[in-house]
């Protein structure tokens, strides 16, 4: 069936370090992929979308490529802040468009 | 422009107990879904409703069921709770069953002792 398979964490990184957060899929067809963020007792937001091959997904200086070739979809950033600190989640959604399925998460900490 | 609310935040229940979780779709959405997070885990899919029909499940077993009323709000009934049902449980609601975007509500943390 459909997965996600994303990089484990934590992740730990001073402000203004490059980040990657790794992400592969498993799917039949063409899905659409997601970067939700997770910050500390709050729900999922989402960060950023593609709904095909060589889309760019991009939202508060995060940016993501749907790499169908590689079945990739990694979320990168150039210079992060501690306001960035959370766990992020990359996800897809089927052809048939009704359920997401996550990947398991990636903690970010950044510190000053 | 509220978006999607869940009641209660928090709550805890014994193990055989049954619970009711509710979620307020953000305005102009019709679908609800729903989702287990468990503790260090990504959102895994319960089901969905759609015109007050359960569209998909996930692979959940009959202890979970939910209902969608006729102004698209939702519940989502556990019952004979276990401990492993102690998780954080996300509405998600969205306009349509197809490829338009989810918006999550906070999430309702239960605690099964």
């Amino acid at each position: 069936g459909d997965s996600v398979t994303q990089m484990e964490g934590p992740v730990t990184l001073s402000e203004e370090a490059f980040l990657t957060i790794n992400c592969t899929y498993t799917a039949t067809g063409y899905p659409s992929l997601f970067w939700y963020v997770q910050y500390p007792g709050e729900g999922l937001q989402l960060l950023l979308k593609a709904t095909k091959a060589d889309d760019k997904g991009s939202n508060k200086g995060f940016e993501a490529t749907y790499r169908k070739e590689t079945t990739s979809f990694h979320l990168e950033k150039g210079s992060v802040q501690v306001s960035d600190s959370a766990v992020y989640f990359c996800a897809l959604k089927n052809q048939a468009g009704t359920a997401l399925i996550f990947g398991k998460g990636t903690t970010l900490s950044v510190s000053s | 422009d509220a978006g999607v609310t869940q009641s209660p935040t928090h709550l805890i229940k014994t193990r055989g107990q049954q619970v009711t979780l509710r979620c307020s779709p953000k305005s102009g959405h019709d679908t609800v879904s729903w989702y287990q997070q468990a503790l260090g885990q990504g959102p895994q899919f319960i089901f969905q409703y759609y015109e007050e029909e359960e569209r998909q499940r996930g692979n959940f077993p009959d202890r979970f069921s939910g209902h969608q009323f006729p102004n698209y709000s939702s519940e989502l009934n556990v019952n004979a709770l276990l401990l492993g049902d102690s998780a954080l449980y996300l509405c998600a609601s969205s306009l349509g069953t197809g490829k338009n975007e989810q918006y999550f509500g906070p999430g309702t943390r239960l605690t099964v002792t």
